[in-house]
């Protein structure tokens, strides 16, 4: 059974930094991309990072370039997201989800409050 | 970077109702769509990739169609368990971007 679930996720103050995992399971991870998508309270669903199946791939939308980076351990089936000078617009469920045909899988989600 | 929107932002049906969503790219994205569905405090589901492939376990209600920058998600007969937002996604390359969203209630 594949599964991805998220670690990491907590109250941080604004310009501080945080780091999500997503520990991935009953799957081959090195074999997939990933990606992270990020929904804040009460509103819709926003892709924010990727990476490729070796790592040498990544992509991140406009509103967190710079702040955040994705990365992966193959060696431990685990997805990170460092983020970094945080914002109250970063506050949001943060979800690691699989890339295939679309993101046929998806973990639970991490809160991340950005609040002081 | 291509724009999903979605229309409309949220409908009212009654059960058994056909029920129609459309997503529009604002460029041609060929069929690389897929549809999400996801119920209230729950995590998005993948119902539909390749605009039109029913993913495994998904009721036969469900179907999507379309090419290029228009396309539709369709529920044949809605049923109380469907109440939930509905989102397109983009895949042909990076962002993958998602529509806005539609919210379907039961009259």
């Amino acid at each position: 059974e594949v599964q991805l679930v998220e670690s990491g996720g907590g109250l941080v103050q604004p310009g501080g930094s945080l780091r999500l995992s997503c520990a991935a399971s009953g799957f081959t991870f090195s074999s997939y991309g990933m990606h992270w998508v990020r929904q804040a309270p009460g509103k819709g669903l926003q892709y924010i990072s990727g990476i490729s199946s070796n790592g040498d791939s990544t992509y991140y939308a406009s509103s967190v370039r710079g702040r955040f980076t994705i990365s992966r351990d193959n060696s431990k089936n685990t997805l990170y997201l460092q983020m970094g000078s945080l914002r109250g617009e970063d506050t949001a469920v943060y979800y690691c989800a699989r890339r295939n045909s679309g993101n046929d899988y998806w973990g639970q989600g991490a809160l991340v409050t950005v609040s002081s | 970077d291509i724009q999903m929107t979605q229309s409309p932002s949220s409908l009212s049906a009654s059960v058994g109702d056909k029920v129609t969503i459309t997503c529009r790219a604002s460029q041609g994205i060929d069929n690389y769509l897929a549809w999400y569905q996801q119920r209230p405090g729950k995590v998005p589901n993948l119902l539909i990739y390749a605009a039109s492939t029913l993913q495994s376990g998904v009721p036969s209600r469900f179907s999507g169609s379309g090419s290029g920058t228009d396309f539709t998600l369709t529920i044949s007969s809605l049923q109380p368990e469907d109440v939930a937002t509905y989102y397109c996604q983009k895949y042909n390359s990076a962002p993958w971007t998602f529509g806005q969203g539609t919210k379907v209630e039961i009259k």
